[in-house]
């Protein structure tokens, strides 16, 4: 299993300025993954970090609005850049791991609302 | 591309009843599935996942969802419910099992349990 922890787990900031959540794990793990929560919408994946390289973004989400680091096998983090209400989300990492049981695990997430 | 459809947004039911939670997945390839329950202030967690060998699957905390192909569906049920069980719940789908998949999740749906 993994555990993963999440900082700040909640903010409220004023549009036109940023957030960098942090998300670490107890181990060393390949990628890692950054999901928003929109309110009553499903979880949407932001991109995914491999260290040592730049993060993949899908489809709808840009780097110089979401810069995402990886310095290592255990920390990630995600900015929200220039933030506007719309951006009042969850925002959750989640890491992959492998063996018996190859799963997802979830950080508990970082509640951010913007005024 | 791959889809899931999570109908409605609340169930509630009383404790001890049968809990049903419907999911239907749409997938171009042979999907792999998964539900995740989410306690409050808490990340997701893996309750099980359907990955081609049987098709109906046992999770954690007595819960279990059958993979009907020809209904497209992923639906989870608990023969009785337990007010822990009060959480949300997500479906979600993959083209791969492993571990560092991709996951497209429906938009949840939260368990209320009546004593």
């Amino acid at each position: 299993s993994a555990v993963i922890s999440q900082k700040p787990s909640r903010d409220i900031c004023q549009r036109g300025t940023s957030l960098t959540i942090q998300c670490q794990v107890d181990s060393q793990v390949t990628m890692m993954f950054w999901y928003r929560q929109q309110p009553g919408q499903s979880l949407t994946l932001i991109a995914t970090a491999n260290q040592g390289s730049e993060a993949t973004y899908e489809s709808g989400f840009v780097i110089d609005k979401f810069p995402i680091s990886r310095p290592n096998l255990t920390f990630s983090t995600l900015t929200v850049s220039n933030m506007s209400p719309e951006d009042s989300s969850i925002y959750l990492c989640s890491v992959g791991t492998s063996g018996t049981l190859e799963t997802q695990y979830f950080g508990p997430g970082t509640r951010l609302l913007v005024l | 591309a791959q889809s899931v459809t999570q109908l409605g947004s609340h169930v509630s039911v009383s404790e001890g009843a049968l809990v049903l939670l419907r999911c239907n997945y749409s997938s171009s390839v042979p999907p792999y599935l998964f539900w995740y329950v989410q306690y409050p202030n808490q990340g997701l967690q893996l309750l099980l996942k359907y990955t081609s060998a049987a098709t109906l699957v046992k999770g954690i905390n007595g819960f279990e969802a059958e993979f009907k192909k020809s209904e497209t569906s992923f639906h989870l049920t608990k023969p009785s419910a337990h007010m822990s069980d009060a959480a949300e719940y997500f479906c979600a789908v993959s083209e791969s099992a492993g571990a560092n998949s991709k996951l497209t999740f429906g938009k949840g749906i939260t368990l209320s349990v009546r004593p």
